[in-house]
């Protein structure tokens, strides 16, 4: 186990409806990502916290937003659910800026948007 | 075009065969890379860095060429745990920092 967890484990929300998850980092770790991973393909970054600030941002529109907290742990908020958001999301942390460091994922949350 | 590109797979192999997975990326500010490991229905979980002097971890060889902007894994002596989908990783910093995974290809071993 990496010691990065996520909650919940699952969720299922309607279109147009806002959702919130969870991400306490692995102790040691300042640094966390999180990804979506639709079925079949790679995990698409969606952005990255370092020490409370967004360090980078992928092709994800603003609708998704983050929040990193002093313990390092993290929230996901997807405003506007739409169908598509319909996928596993994944955090993972690491320690430092640097980028080249080992990322660890929690087990996901699987949102479900009806 | 895709920034990282991979095999599309699967790939089904014997137990004890060689099996090379290929991945090229498309922006030259590339600054590490990876290869992840994501079992069924589980989280990625790091199998190796690439360097471009090569590597090797076991019956695993990774290798970088920036100039062709390629990487590869190599895996020897396949073994039934083997079976999982390979993800190549690919970190750049241009004006905010990036992780790209590739789509990741399936490798089944079959005994």
């Amino acid at each position: 186990e990496t010691g990065v967890t996520q909650s919940p484990t699952h969720l299922i929300k309607t279109r147009g409806q806002q959702v919130t998850l969870r991400c306490s980092s692995q102790s040691g770790h300042n640094t966390v990502s999180w990804y979506q991973q639709a079925l079949g393909q790679g995990p698409q970054f969606i952005f990255q916290y370092y020490r409370e600030e967004e360090n980078g941002r992928g092709n994800f529109p603003p609708r998704f937003s983050g929040l990193q907290f002093p313990n390092y742990s993290s929230e996901l908020n997807v405003n506007a659910l739409e169908l598509d958001d319909s996928a596993l999301y994944l955090c993972a942390s690491s320690w430092g800026l640097a980028g080249g460091n080992e990322q660890f994922f929690g087990p996901g949350t699987r949102l479900t948007v009806l | 075009r895709k920034e990282v590109e991979q095999d599309p797979g699967p790939f089904n192999v014997p137990e004890g065969a060689t099996v090379a997975f290929n991945c090229t990326y498309s922006n030259s500010a590339s600054q590490s890379f990876f290869w992840y490991r994501q079992d069924c229905r589980k989280e990625p979980k790091l199998l190796m860095s690439v360097y471009s002097s090569g590597n090797e971890d076991g019956r695993f060889t990774a290798q970088l060429n920036r100039a062709s902007q390629y990487i590869s894994l190599l895996i020897r002596d396949s073994k039934l745990s083997d079976s999982a989908t390979y993800l190549c990783v690919v970190n750049l910093n241009t004006g905010g920092f990036k992780t790209i995974f590739g789509a990741g290809t399936r490798l089944f071993v079959k005994a």
